[in-house]
């Protein structure tokens, strides 16, 4: 069965600084993608980055990048330059083998970004 | 640009009412989904649709019901709602292999 493990419940950094946000996965698809999301609390979804299974070189969008380790069943999500506006929750999602396109999502990280 | 748009975004049910949550998205997208989101936990897949006509279950499917007749409607109907509903219900569509656009949710609670 796919599964995502997000073991990071709650996370502070300071403004400015890089963070980590940690996600594994268990799946014997070798077709999937892997996706994160970002949750305000104003409560919408918004899509931040995404990355096939196939792709040899790690996604980036602007201050978003994954660090995918395939060997290690593992994305990562780096956030450079942290900002207040980055306060938020954040899920890990993936999509597997097949043409349905279904997401399952993992547990959340809220993210808290100090002044 | 609209994106998926659901109404209503709130409402407040006795136990055993019915209702419909109302998703609609104008980016031609096939496939739709209705999500529900509990207290700290992340989105589970109730329904989904890969075009118009075509419904399938997701993980937490019972006590809910979908139709899809046209390609930006999908509407997800609640029979005897119960306490265990309680949640916030997400809308989203895409294409294929595409990330999901979601809609804003309807908060729903059940008393």
């Amino acid at each position: 069965a796919q599964k995502i493990t997000q073991t990071q419940p709650g996370m502070f950094v300071q403004e400015k600084e890089a963070v980590t946000l940690d996600c594994t996965y268990d799946t014997s698809d070798q077709s999937y993608g892997l996706f994160w999301y970002k949750q305000p609390s104003s409560g919408e979804m918004i899509f931040l980055i995404y990355q096939g299974s196939y792709d040899e070189q790690n996604a980036t969008e602007g201050r978003y990048s994954l660090n995918f380790q395939k060997a290690r069943k593992s994305a990562n999500l780096v956030i450079s330059a942290s900002q207040l506006g980055d306060s938020a929750m954040y899920f890990c999602a993936m999509t597997f083998g097949g043409a349905t396109n279904k997401l399952i999502f993992g547990t959340g990280t809220l993210l808290a970004v100090q002044p | 640009n609209a994106g998926v748009t659901q109404t209503p975004k709130f409402r407040i049910l006795k136990i055993g009412q019915s209702m419909t949550l109302q998703c609609a998205q104008d980016m031609n997208h096939n496939y739709m989904y209705w999500y529900r989101q509990d207290p700290g936990m992340g989105l589970k897949l109730i329904y989904y649709s890969v075009g118009a006509g075509i419904t399938d279950k997701g993980e937490v499917p019972n006590g809910y019901n979908v139709s899809r007749s046209t390609t930006e409607d999908f509407p997800l109907r609640l029979e005897l709602a119960a306490p265990s509903q309680t949640s916030v219900y997400f809308c989203a569509s895409s294409q294929q292999d595409q990330p999901q656009h979601f809609g804003d949710g309807t908060r729903l609670s059940i008393l």
